[in-house]
């Protein structure tokens, strides 16, 4: 059973970057195509972050693009996402998932998903 | 960009009723559209991809249906542990991966 799970500050203040990681388990990230972020803001719905293929190739949400970075670390079996200038707007629970095996653009397996509010 | 929208935005049934939820792009998909289903404080779950295939584990009362730009899930004999959020999203043609905004299924 694939497991994810995220860490990083809780909390970010404006114009800073918010950093984090996702932890997998019980699955090597190598032998998944791509891996990806979701984030959800409160009582909102599901916005796709970007992906990242295990050969470290990305794909970033336009509206994000100019902010962000996702990279891979198959050493650590992790990969991380860090987006610069938060605002308030960026407030959500960040979500991880793995990328369903030869089904790209969906995701199957999702860690729990980490608040991360963005205050001074 | 491709836009999503779900109807309706709540869903009220019985448990046993049959439900009925849309999902309409702005441009063709093909079949190229996922469901997932969202509990309170869970993360979301892929039900259906490819517009009509069940993920792995899913029971049959789930189905999905439809092409191009109108799809449709639909729950038959609703349980108690159906209630939820239901987002639908499209792959067909990214970056960026869109989502609807979600129908929440109610008693």
């Amino acid at each position: 059973q694939v497991q994810l799970q995220e860490s990083g500050p809780g909390l970010v203040k404006p114009s800073e970057t918010l950093s984090l990681t996702c932890a997998v388990s019980d699955y090597s990230i190598s032998s998944s195509y791509y891996w990806g972020w979701i984030r959800q803001s409160p009582g909102k719905g599901l916005e796709w972050i970007g992906s990242i293929y295990y050969s470290g190739r990305t794909y970033y949400n336009p509206s994000l693009k100019s902010r962000l970075t996702i990279s891979i670390d198959t050493s650590k079996n992790q990969f991380s996402l860090k987006l610069s200038y938060v605002t308030a707007a960026d407030t959500a629970v960040y979500y991880c998932a793995r990328g369903t095996p030869y089904i790209t653009g969906t995701f199957d397996y999702w860690g729990q998903g980490t608040l991360v509010t963005v205050s001074s | 960009e491709i836009v999503m929208t779900q109807s309706p935005a709540t869903l009220s049934v019985s448990p046993g009723d049959r439900a009925t939820l849309s999902c309409r792009a702005s441009q063709s998909l093909s079949s190229n559209l996922a469901w997932y289903q969202q509990k309170p404080g869970q993360a979301p779950r892929l039900l259906i991809y490819a517009a009509s295939t069940r993920a792995t584990a899913i029971p049959a009362r789930f189905s999905g249906s439809g092409s191009g730009t109108e799809f449709t899930l639909t729950i038959n004999s609703v349980q108690s542990e159906d209630f939820a959020l239901y987002y639908c999203q499209q792959y067909d043609n990214w970056p960026p991966l869109t989502f609807g905004g979600g129908t929440k299924v109610e008693i």
